[in-house]
């Protein structure tokens, strides 16, 4: 079964702060992709970035970095310097590599206080 | 469009209504999604399509949801005899191949249902 975890329902920080958000999966497949949204107020969920299982650099992309380790089932999401508009809910989701759906995390809210 | 398109973006429906929601994917997608977001979840998935096939059905919660692509492009999502739980957000995302390459899913901004 797949099952993807963000214990984190809501958190604020203060603009420019750096806010990580946690992410644990499980999933019995060797072969499988984890991906990170955002929904923002207006509802569309925008990707963010998509890792294999096999591939575990850690990414950095401007502000977004991710962290992927394999041994503890997790792929943490970490934005360095937040601002305002990074204000949104945000989504990990699993998918296996034969499969045809994602599940989803609950997601976690973010507020960036001005 | 460059994006996926849904309308129409609210819908308020009563109770025994029928409704219908309209998914426009990216031009050339294969793939095609149908997923329901219940307020304060992730959503879930409900159907897929590779170009006009249904292959996967098995997320739809009962047999009053219905889902077509009959050219292989648009697809509606029709809901019958609408139910309170069945308000929800129902977001359609598609891909570029075949759900084999497990690519990326770009999502619509989705169809907001309100059954009263």
């Amino acid at each position: 079964a797949q099952k993807v975890t963000q214990a984190q329902t809501e958190i604020s920080v203060v603009e420019k702060e750096d806010v990580t958000l946690d992410c644990v999966y499980e999933t019995r497949d060797t072969t499988y992709y984890l991906f990170w949204y955002k929904q923002p107020p207006s509802g569309e969920l925008v990707f963010l970035i998509r890792r294999n299982s096999f591939d575990e650099q850690n990414e950095i992309s401007g502000r977004y970095s991710w962290n992927f380790q394999k041994s503890t089932s997790s792929f943490n999401f970490t934005i360095t310097a937040s601002q305002v508009v990074d204000s949104a809910v945000y989504f990990c989701a699993l998918i296996h590599s034969t499969g045809n759906q994602f599940y989803f995390g609950t997601g976690t809210s973010l507020t960036v206080i001005p | 469009g460059a994006g996926v398109s849904q309308s129409p973006r609210y819908k308020v429906a009563k109770r025994g209504q029928d409704v219908a929601l309209r998914c426009d994917p990216i031009s050339g997608h294969v793939s095609l999604f149908w997923y329901q977001q219940a307020l304060g979840q992730g959503p879930e998935f409900l159907t897929y399509f590779q170009n006009e096939a249904q292959l996967d059905k098995s997320g739809l919660p009962s047999d009053r949801f219905f889902a077509e692509r009959p050219e292989g492009s648009v697809s509606t999502l029709k809901i019958q005899r609408t139910q309170q739980e069945d308000s929800a957000v129902y977001l359609c995302a598609s891909s570029l191949r075949s759900f084999r390459e497990a690519d990326t899913q770009y999502f619509g901004p989705g169809t907001r249902l309100t059954v009263l």
